[in-house]
C-alpha cells in the first residue's frame, strides 16, 4: 500500500544538538514537503522539493535544512536544535501529474527539545 | 497575520444533526480550497476540495460552499455521526502550486450520541 512513512515517531533532543527527521514515500510522487504544527498555528511549510537533489524554502525555513537524495526520501535537519523547534512535524507528498494540491501526509514526528 | 482563519476552535453537534465548519481567507489569488480531517496522533487526510470556478461541491454527506466575494468557505456535514469527531483543517492555495497550500489552525468537531 502506498504510504508516507516518518521516522522516528517521537524524539527528545537536547538544545544545541543535531536532529534528523526522515520521510520515505512509496507513492511515486515527485513533490514532497515538511510542515510543522504548533498549538495555535496551522500547519506551516518549512521546506519542500519538486525533484530529487533539489529543495526549496517554504514559509518558515530558518533553523532547518532539507535533503532530498532520491524521489522516495526527504529529510529535515535541525543542525542546532532549539526549544522553539518543539513541535509535531509532518511530511507529505503530492503528485503534480494528478493534483499537486492533494497532500498525502505521514503520521507525524513529535519532537521535544529540552 | 493568518492568511487562512478558522475562528471556531471547537464545535459540538448532536448525532444526526448538521455540522457547519467555517473558514475565512485573505488572499484574493487563492483558487483552490480544501478540507482535511485529522484524528488525534494521526495524519491529516483530504476530505473534499473545490476550485474557484464553482460555488459548491457535494460528496455524499459533505458539501463545500465557496463565497469568493466574502472570502469564505465552509464544510457542511449532514447526518453527523460520532465517527465524524475529529479536527478539521481548512486549507487554501494558488493554482497547482501545492507548496503554497496554507492551512488554518483547525476546528475540533465533537459529535455527541
Amino acid at each position: 500500500e502506498a504510504a508516507v512513512t516518518q521516522s522516528p515517531r517521537s524524539k527528545v533532543a537536547v538544545t544545541g544538538g543535531k536532529v534528523t527527521l526522515s520521510c520515505h514515500q512509496t507513492n511515486n510522487h515527485d513533490y514532497m514537503y515538511w510542515y510543522r504544527q504548533d498549538t495555535g498555528h496551522g500547519l506551516r511549510l518549512i521546506h519542500y522539493s519538486y525533484v530529487a537533489d533539489s529543495t526549496e524554502k517554504g514559509d518558515i525555513p530558518d533553523g532547518y535544512k532539507a535533503s532530498r537524495p532520491s524521489q522516495e526520501n526527504f529529510s529535515l535537519i535541525l543542525e542546532l536544535a532549539s526549544l522553539s523547534q518543539t513541535a509535531v512535524y509532518f511530511c507529505a507528498s503530492s503528485d503534480p501529474g494528478l493534483s499537486a494540491e492533494t497532500l498525502y501526509f505521514g503520521s507525524g514526528t513529535r519532537l521535544t527539545v529540552l | 497575520g493568518q492568511q487562512v482563519k478558522q475562528s471556531s476552535p471547537s464545535l459540538t453537534v448532536q448525532e444526526g444533526g448538521i455540522s457547519i465548519l467555517n473558514c475565512d481567507y485573505e488572499n484574493d489569488m487563492f483558487d483552490y480550497f480544501a478540507w482535511y480531517k485529522k484524528y488525534p496522533d494521526n495524519s491529516p487526510t483530504l476530505l473534499i476540495s473545490v476550485r474557484s470556478n464553482v460555488d459548491k461541491r457535494e460528496d455524499g454527506r459533505l458539501t463545500v460552499f465557496l463565497n469568493k466575494s466574502g472570502k469564505h468557505f465552509s464544510l457542511h456535514i449532514t447526518a453527523s455521526q460520532p465517527e465524524d469527531t475529529a479536527v478539521y483543517l481548512c486549507a487554501a492555495g494558488v493554482g497547482s502550486s501545492g507548496n503554497k497550500l496554507i492551512f488554518g489552525i483547525g476546528t475540533l468537531l465533537s459529535v455527541k450520541p
